[in-house]
């Protein structure tokens, strides 16, 4: 059974950064892109950066690619994400989610983790 | 950047009843679009990809229809567990986009 395992709830001041882990298992980490979107209270969801978890190779919206970066550990089978310079507007849900097919069809997200809560306050 | 708008913002029904929800996409998109169901607490799940396709282990009553600009998704008869928020999502311009949710809830 294919899980998506985040890492719990975070708080940060203004200013600090964050790095969400989610641990996959139940399938060939190496085949598949992971991607991370977020979701604010009363905001829709938002594609923030994905990561093709074979070559490495990382994708960032254009909104976040000065804060954020996206690794893996692939012995792990973890994907992580950091967030840095962060503020209040960063409070949100940040889902890992495993991307159908990469090839055929990116941005497709079959499969998600639980969420990881990130509050920002001072 | 892709803007889809959904509707309506709410949905209120009884159990049983058929649920049809609208998304409309900014642009021209094909059949670029996925659906996923959101409750609190839980992991989000994958309805519906490209536009009519259901996922592996979504019931028979849900579907997807459409192509271009307007899309569809239709729950034939509700059970007390799809009531929930949904999402579109495109993937046919980079970056992908979602909706901004219909809620479906119990009346």
């Amino acid at each position: 059974q294919i899980h998506l395992m985040q890492s719990g709830a975070e708080v940060r001041k203004p200013g600090a950064s964050v790095k969400v882990s989610c641990k996959t298992s139940g399938y060939s980490f190496s085949n598949y892109a992971m991607h991370w979107v977020r979701q604010a209270p009363g905001r829709r969801p938002e594609w923030m950066a994905g990561i093709n978890v074979g070559n490495g190779n990382t994708y960032y919206s254009l909104k976040y690619q000065d804060r954020v970066t996206v690794t893996r550990d692939t012995p792990a089978s973890t994907v992580y994400l950091e967030l840095s310079s962060l503020r209040a507007e960063d409070t949100a849900v940040y889902y890992c989610t495993r991307d159908f097919d990469i090839v055929a069809a990116p941005y497709t997200f079959d499969h998600w983790g639980q969420g990881s809560l990130v509050t920002v306050s001072s | 950047e892709i803007v889809l708008t959904q509707s309506p913002a709410t949905l209120s029904l009884f159990p049983g009843e058929r649920a049809t929800l609208s998304c409309w996409a900014s642009q021209n998109i094909r059949t670029s679009l996925a659906w996923y169901q959101f409750k609190p607490g839980q992991a989000p799940r994958l309805l519906i990809f490209a536009t009519s396709n259901r996922a592996t282990g979504i019931p028979a009553r849900f579907s997807g229809s459409g192509s271009g600009t307007d899309f569809t998704l239709t729950i034939s008869s509700l059970e007390p567990e799809d009531f929930a928020v949904y999402y579109c999502q495109q993937r046919s311009d980079w970056p992908p986009s979602f909706g901004q949710g219909t809620k479906v809830e119990i009346k």
